[in-house]
């Protein structure tokens, strides 16, 4: 079946820091890639997607590019803020059949001023 | 954007008890709602996917008479999780569609229940 397989965290770096959550994943035919954030007290917001192979997707600074060959969808932001800090998910959807959100485990970042 | 609020946001009752949670899309209507439920750094899993005024469908595993969902209108889903025991506790988070892409779902902040 499909699954997501993300970095374990927390993660904790200070601001201006370079930031990387890795994440793999398995599935059938090509999936939609995605990573959700979740600030503290908020529900899950679509932070940035790709829905095909070598697609970057991108927004407020944070970058990720679909790589086929490695199956990764890696997260990563050249110079976080302490605003960043939050829960990030990665996640896919198959083409194939249901089209049902698969979700890595989370990841909490916390950057310090 | 959209909003989805879940009340209450957490939840402690006994052990044979029912908790129901309420989902709610604020500013918009809600074709499709989605439950789902994280424990401790584990992912969110799909317990089922509801769409308003017919059945639930449930994801295989998920007891349909242990967690009751209810979408009867466009903008309120209800999960009864019903004589609720301690391996009932987690954290349930709704989310809200209105249409479109399987993507573009709006979440809730997420229901935290304690069953002692």
């Amino acid at each position: 079946g499909n699954s997501v397989t993300q970095m374990e965290g927390p993660v904790t770096l200070s601001e201006e820091a370079f930031l990387t959550i890795n994440c793999t994943y398995t599935a059938t035919g090509y999936p939609s890639l995605f990573w959700y954030v979740q600030y503290p007290g908020e529900g899950l917001q679509l932070l940035l997607k790709a829905t095909k192979a070598d697609d970057k997707g991108s927004n407020k600074g944070f970058e990720a590019t679909y790589r086929k060959e490695t199956t990764s969808f890696h997260l990563e932001k050249g110079s976080v803020q302490v605003s960043d800090s939050a829960v990030y998910f990665c996640a896919l959807i198959s083409i194939q059949g249901a089209q049902k959100l698969v979700f890595g485990q989370g990841t909490r970042l916390t950057i310090n001023p | 954007g959209a909003v989805v609020s879940q009340h209450p946001s957490w939840v402690i009752c006994k052990s044979g008890t029912s908790v129901k949670i309420e989902c709610r899309s604020l500013d918009f209507q809600a074709t499709t709602m989605f439950w789902y439920r994280q424990f401790p750094k584990q992912s969110l899993m799909l317990m089922a996917t509801s769409n308003e005024g017919s059945k639930a469908t449930y994801e295989q595993g998920v007891e349909k008479d242990k967690f009751l969902i209810n979408h009867a209108s466009l903008t309120l889903s209800t999960l009864t999780v019903t004589s609720a025991h301690p391996e009932d506790s987690s954290f349930y988070i709704c989310s809200a569609r209105a249409g479109g892409e399987a993507e573009t779902q709006y979440f809730g902040p997420g229901t935290r229940l304690l069953v002692l």
